[in-house]
């Protein structure tokens, strides 16, 4: 049982550059998620998907596209990285959502030159 | 809206002491949860407790026990008999009952241990 699996784990892009990152998780959980964390901040919310098919903005949507892609899947694009998006980035998953706990994945650590 | 404060950015401990790691939240509502997230070197966020607003008594999970103070609008984390492998990054977190799935974090603290 993996729970939460998060691709790449590193990745350094340039200006201007798109790429996506791929978040699965393998408890059948309804609620997935996907957090942004700088240093000396907590995290702040992207995007969420309360369920599969749904998509909704977070805290901080801007720069970025999401795709629930299936239940297990919920993908984050950058279509045209800037280094304000240089930062690691964490996909969770919660059974259902509003009074869950959530489950991390790794991290992805990206840096945006 | 809603806002959670860690004040302290690092403490430190010696093995096999107690330390509490201090959190305040500011919110008008009534009904929410609370949790404590530990972030190892390894940058995994992994639970470490949870408690519900409306229940009194204080969560406990082995050597984490809380303290959370309802009306004062604190919620401390208290590790006992503190080990090597504790030393991490630790977050405290908000949620409230109807929000839209969205978690509250403070910045965090670093705990040290002390060989």
């Amino acid at each position: 049982n993996a729970g939460v699996t998060q691709t790449p784990k590193f990745q350094v892009l340039k200006t201007g550059q798109s790429m996506t990152l791929q978040c699965a998780q393998d408890m059948n959980h309804n609620s997935m998620y996907w957090y942004r964390q700088d240093p000396g901040m907590g995290l702040r919310l992207i995007y969420y998907s309360a369920s599969e098919g749904t998509t909704d903005k977070g805290e901080v949507p801007n720069g970025y596209n999401v795709s629930r892609l299936n239940k297990r899947e919920f993908s984050l694009r950058l279509e045209s990285a800037a280094p304000s998006q240089t930062s690691v980035y964490f996909c969770a998953s919660s059974l259902y959502g509003q009074t869950d706990t959530q489950y991390f994945g790794p991290g992805t650590r990206l840096t945006v030159l | 809206a809603q806002t959670v404060t860690q004040s302290q950015p690092e403490m430190s401990v010696q093995e096999a002491e107690t330390v509490t790691l201090s959190c305040t939240y500011d919110t008008s509502e009534s009904d929410y949860y609370l949790f404590w997230y530990k972030q190892p070197p390894s940058r995994q966020m992994i639970l470490v407790i949870r408690q519900e607003a409306y229940k009194q008594q204080n969560a406990t999970e082995n050597r984490f026990s809380v303290n959370f103070q309802k009306a004062a609008k604190s919620f401390s984390l208290k590790i006992s008999d503190s080990q090597l492998g504790d030393a991490a990054m630790y977050f405290c977190a908000y949620r409230s009952e109807d929000s839209n799935y969205q978690l509250i974090w403070g910045a965090g603290t670093k705990l040290i241990i002390k060989p």
